[in-house]
């Protein structure tokens, strides 16, 4: 069964790092693009951006370029998302999930979710 | 950037009831469209890409349908399970893939 596990919700103060992840099983993490989307308290999905594990490919939704990194370490099978230094506008949940394959991105499955709260 | 308006932001159905939601792109998309329905608290799910191909394990009930810029997914019997926001997203130009704003299916 192909699993994204995330990890847990974290509570930050602005001006603060993070770096949350999603490890993926049960497939070959190598070969599928991975994507992080941010969903805001009671409002919509926005896509951050995708990374190809196999060659570290990203691509940055423009809005997010620059105010965020996203990695990868195909050796523990994990994608991460982090923050130098955070904002209370970064305060949503965060979603990781697979391109199944094909022409053009889109996601299935997703992981759980991580919560982000910024907050002094 | 692609822009994807859904309408309406609310429907009200009953259950056994057909539901019919739309998507509209700002420019073609060709059928490189994706649909997900969230619950609360839940993860999205994919419903459907390729504007019509259902995901694995996705109920017959759930189709869609649509190319360029106008997209519909209908649910032809609505079940309690089905009560959810739904979005559509496009993947056809990209960065940045995008979602519609999303369509709450509620109960009347």
């Amino acid at each position: 069964e192909v699993q994204l596990v995330q990890s847990g919700a974290e509570v930050k103060k602005p001006g603060e790092s993070l770096k949350i992840s999603c490890q993926g099983s049960g497939y070959s993490f190598a070969g599928y693009w991975i994507g992080w989307v941010r969903q805001m308290p009671g409002k919509g999905l926005e896509s951050i951006g995708v990374i190809y594990p196999g060659d570290s490919d990203t691509r940055y939704s423009p809005s997010f370029q620059g105010q965020v990194t996203i990695s990868v370490d195909k050796s523990i099978n994990t994608a991460y998302l982090q923050w130098s230094s955070l904002k209370a506008s970064d305060t949503a949940m965060y979603y990781c999930a697979r391109h199944p394959g094909g022409t053009g991105i889109w996601f299935d499955p997703w992981g759980q979710g991580t919560l982000v709260t910024v907050s002094s | 950037e692609i822009v994807m308006t859904q309408s309406p932001a609310t429907l009200s159905v009953s259950p056994g009831e057909r539901a019919t939601l739309s998507c509209r792109a700002s420019q073609s998309v060709s059928s490189k469209l994706a649909w997900y329905q969230q619950k609360p608290g839940q993860a999205p799910r994919l419903l459907i890409y390729g504007a019509s191909t259902r995901a694995t394990g996705v109920p017959g009930r759930f189709s869609g349908s649509g190319s360029g810029t106008e997209f519909t997914l209908t649910i032809s019997s609505l079940q309690s399970e089905d009560f959810a926001v739904y979005y559509c997203q496009q993947y056809h130009n990209w960065p940045p893939l995008t979602f519609g704003g999303g369509t709450k299916v509620e109960m009347k």
